[in-house]
């Protein structure tokens, strides 16, 4: 079955820790997103990676950091420096031109 | 500066009757819009699009109005059925940023259909 995993589901982590969200697509899309949810805010957007080795930063990635070594996968680091970590992340791919972009299930990262 | 808004946190609606959930953007470079239904701790999925050179789209129960001129845009359910009880997100991208295409969020709207 082709799609997104994200992994874990759940992640709780001690302040000031590193801790790298997993995000792995075998849907052979080239574009892939993180966004972050909180309460109220919707979805919004950390970084986001068009093609191999190239990444931008979204609206809010100060204290995230990522990585696009292959296709398929697309890590997210939440850094130490990251003021309020807790919350939801999401990850999503899009193929080519088409506007749609389909998510994974989403990661919980508690931050203690 | 929030581009996508939805004003309604949340709508009750009676099952059988229609859902129609509003979002207005402020971008005039928005050219598609998109609706995704969200359940608790689980990733959006798509639901229905529309292109900026149409003002109508429809898929089965759910049908999406777009009024340019007034930067908004509205999904109607009908009928709303119970498992229809979510989250709704309005998304909107410009095709103008190459294939990248960044969605941009609304806040959601909670949707709870009763019986």
């Amino acid at each position: 079955d082709g799609g997104i995993t994200q992994s874990p589901k759940y992640l709780f982590r001690k302040e000031g820790q590193n801790v790298t969200l997993s995000c792995e697509q075998n849907l052979n899309h080239d574009a892939m997103y993180w966004y972050r949810q909180d309460p109220g805010q919707g979805l919004r957007l950390i970084y986001y990676s068009q093609i191999v080795n190239d990444f931008q930063k979204g609206d809010i990635a100060e204290g995230y950091s990522v990585s696009r070594e292959k296709k398929e996968s697309f890590p997210l680091t939440v850094t130490s420096a990251q003021k309020n970590p807790t919350a939801f992340y999401l990850c999503a791919s899009k193929e080519g031109r088409r506007t749609e972009a389909f998510f994974g299930q989403g990661t919980r990262l508690t931050v203690v | 500066d929030q581009q996508v808004k939805q004003n309604s946190p949340s709508l009750s609606v009676q099952e059988g009757r229609i859902s129609i959930l509003n979002c207005d953007y402020t971008n005039s470079m928005f050219d598609y819009f998109l609706w995704y239904k969200k359940y608790p701790a689980e990733g959006p999925t798509f639901l229905i699009s529309i292109s900026s050179i149409k003002d109508k789209n429809e898929d089965g129960r759910f049908t999406v109005f777009l009024n340019k001129s007034a930067k908004h845009l509205s999904l109607h359910i009908v009928p709303s059925q119970p498992g229809d009880s979510a989250v709704y997100f309005c998304a909107a991208s410009s095709l103008y940023t190459g294939t990248a295409s960044k969605l941009t969020f609304g806040t959601g709207t909670r949707l709870q259909v009763t019986l």
